[in-house]
């Protein structure tokens, strides 16, 4: 069956560069969660989209934004990178007959230098 | 607002010790969701189970079974006969509301080592 498939997977940047993440839902998934995981933390609920609007929004910085395309996939963009931003960054997909239940990609892991 | 809490920070035990994960849990909605999630050394979220606000039957698949208390606001997780390859991070998450599309508040976790 087909996964939640996020690219890159890891990603090494400099402080104060840009990043963006990229999210490719399970077919026919509305919903796209953005979340980071820092080392030793539970993951932490960014921002969603359903239906390519913005659904919902968490602890997510000024200096990040994110999208929904037409084709469901979402970018998560990241500027002025800081050390602090180093985590594993997860993205899921839900859809309506799966009600809460979040099939979350593999993750990317962003090292900021 | 919704709160997990997973007072256990590490667990280690013995291989074939049976062991218990627990979870409480804090919301004002009358319908949510709660969800264990394993995460392995590789960092993977792998999905455990789901359970919703009205269903308090507990489960079981296999090795790992699930004791839901409304009364008590705790989702608790054992695992039976505990093998090497359970060693992992376990959370716990609550999603409130029943139109789907909620994001998930995670415990702060627990790691489990199960040593041979």
């Amino acid at each position: 069956a087909a996964g939640v498939i996020q690219s890159p997977r890891h990603l090494i940047k400099e402080k104060r560069e840009t990043a963006t993440l990229k999210c490719y839902p399970i077919p026919r998934h509305d919903t796209v969660y953005w979340y980071q995981q820092g080392p030793g933390q539970d993951p932490q609920f960014l921002i969603s989209f359903y239906e390519k609007m913005q659904s919902d929004k968490g602890s997510i910085p000024d200096r990040f934004s994110a999208q929904q395309f037409s084709d469901y996939h979402s970018e998560l963009n990241m500027s002025s990178l800081e050390l602090g931003d180093s985590a594993l960054y997860f993205c899921a997909s839900s859809s309506r007959s799966s009600y809460n239940e979040q099939f979350f990609g593999p993750g990317t892991r962003l090292t900021v230098l | 607002a919704q709160k997990v809490t997973q007072a256990q920070t590490e667990i280690s035990v013995v291989e074939k010790e049976d062991v218990t994960l627990d979870c409480v849990y804090e919301t004002r909605d009358t319908t949510y969701y709660l969800f264990w999630y394993k995460q392995p050394p590789s960092g993977e979220l792998v999905f455990l189970i789901r359970r919703n606000s009205f269903d308090e039957q507990n489960e079981i698949s296999g090795r790992y079974s699930w004791n839901f208390q409304k009364s008590t606001s705790s989702f608790n997780f054992t695992i039976t006969a505990s093998q090497v390859v359970d060693s992992a991070v376990y959370f716990c998450a609550l999603s409130e509301g029943g139109t789907g599309r909620r994001a998930l508040t995670f415990g702060s976790g627990t790691r489990l080592q199960v040593q041979p």
